[in-house]
Formats: C-alpha cells, structure tokens, sequence
C-alpha cells in the first residue's frame, strides 16, 4: 500500500469555523490531490497540487483553499465551514503525469452542524 | 457538471451470476480508469484503459473503452461475494489535469 495519511480521521465542527485537514506520503509522488465524496456524486476534485507551492482548482473549489510547502503534506483549509460542506474528503497521489495511478489514503468524515 | 454517469447505481445480485456495469459520457477522455471502493477505504484503481475499442481483463473483470472513447463497460463473470464494493470510473480530460468521476455503481453479490 502507498504510504498516504490523512488526519484527522473524524472531525465534528460548527458552521463559521476554520477547519485544516491534513495529507501526508511517504512516496515522494509530485502530484497530490483532494476530492470530496457524497452521495450521487461520486468523488469531485477540489484542488490539486503538481510541486511545491504549485496548486491549481478543480471541479469544486469554492470555499477552499489548499498549501503545499513540502513535497510530503497537502494541505486543505476550510475558512469558514458550511453545512454544505460535511462530506467525506480523501487525498490522492500520483507519481508523475495524469494517467499514472492515483494512489488514494483513508479519508477524513467531517461533519459540520 | 457531472461528465460520467454510471448505471446502475445499485446492483444486487446472487453469486455466480454476471454482470455489466456502465460508464456513459458526451465527452472524450484521454483515458479511463476503473476503481473499486469499499467501505471505510478510499478507491483502490482496478485498470486504466487509454486506447478506443480497448479490452481489459482482469480474472473474472473484463472492462472496454468504447471506441469514440467516450464510454465504457465493466463486465463481472460469475461474481463473487469479494466483488461487493462501490465501482467509480474516472475519465482524464483531454485538457488539464484532472480526472472525472462517474457517480459510482454500489454492488452487492449474495451467497
């Protein structure tokens, strides 16, 4: 299995809080990702990262912003949660190009009352 | 904008029996990946499939891009219960970086 984290695992929030979830590899791929999961939806990309401080939107982005300071850790933010935005969030990795394998790690639920 | 609709959304059905799952798209992928979910876990990828009119097997998966590379299929032979999962395709735009996913077909086969 690729060495990918996420944390937390589980996160309760209130709507209007800043929330910061985290992903980190141990594979030292070049391109890292976020998607959420819902239902009927199936996984949409929020944002992605291709190097170091390079990110670039995907489908979804509004709400979020993403920081990439090391090749190991991507991180997403929420500045201020929504109950729109309780969802399952996973990261991926890939090592190179697009059509290279996603490698994908636990994923995160977060809740937002 | 949801690019990649998958059929069916729900799928029950005995061990031994077959199966076909659809990916349908009025796009054009560069290439199309098949994964499986199960619960918990995130997508683990089954194939990757990057030529139109392309079949795949994989055991008893047999998976095809359709030849305008616009859709595609995957065919379970004599499903087992270790199939139940949650299958995602997910289509590379031909610009950009990122990939697509279709909305999922959840199977579940019964022993």
């Amino acid at each position: 299995d690729a060495g990918i984290t996420q944390s937390p695992r589980h996160k309760v929030t209130e709507t209007g809080t800043p929330v910061t979830l985290r992903c980190h590899q141990t594979e030292n791929h070049r391109y890292m990702y976020w998607y959420r999961q819902d239902p009927g939806h199936g996984l949409r990309l929020i944002h992605y990262s291709y190097g170091v401080k390079d990110t670039d939107k995907g489908e979804v982005s509004d709400g979020y912003s993403v920081s990439r300071s090391k090749t190991e850790d991507f991180l997403l933010t929420l500045e201020s949660a929504t109950s729109s935005q309780t969802s399952v969030y996973f990261c991926a990795i890939s090592e190179s190009a697009l059509q290279e394998t996603q490698y994908f790690g636990p994923g995160t639920r977060l809740l937002v009352l | 904008t949801q690019l990649l609709e998958q059929s069916p959304q729900f799928l029950s059905i005995q061990e031994g029996e077959n199966l076909t799952v659809y990916c349908n798209s009025s796009s054009v992928f560069s290439s199309l990946q098949w994964y499986r979910q199960e619960p918990g876990e995130g997508p683990v990828l089954l194939v990757t499939v990057v030529t139109g009119g392309e079949v795949k097997k994989l055991k008893r998966l047999t998976f095809q891009f359709g030849d305008a590379r616009k859709d595609s299929s995957l065919h379970i032979t004599a499903a087992q219960p270790g199939d139940t999962g949650l299958y995602l395709c997910a289509g590379a735009a031909n610009t950009g970086n990122q990939f697509y996913f279709g909305t999922g077909t959840s199977l579940t086969v019964i022993p």
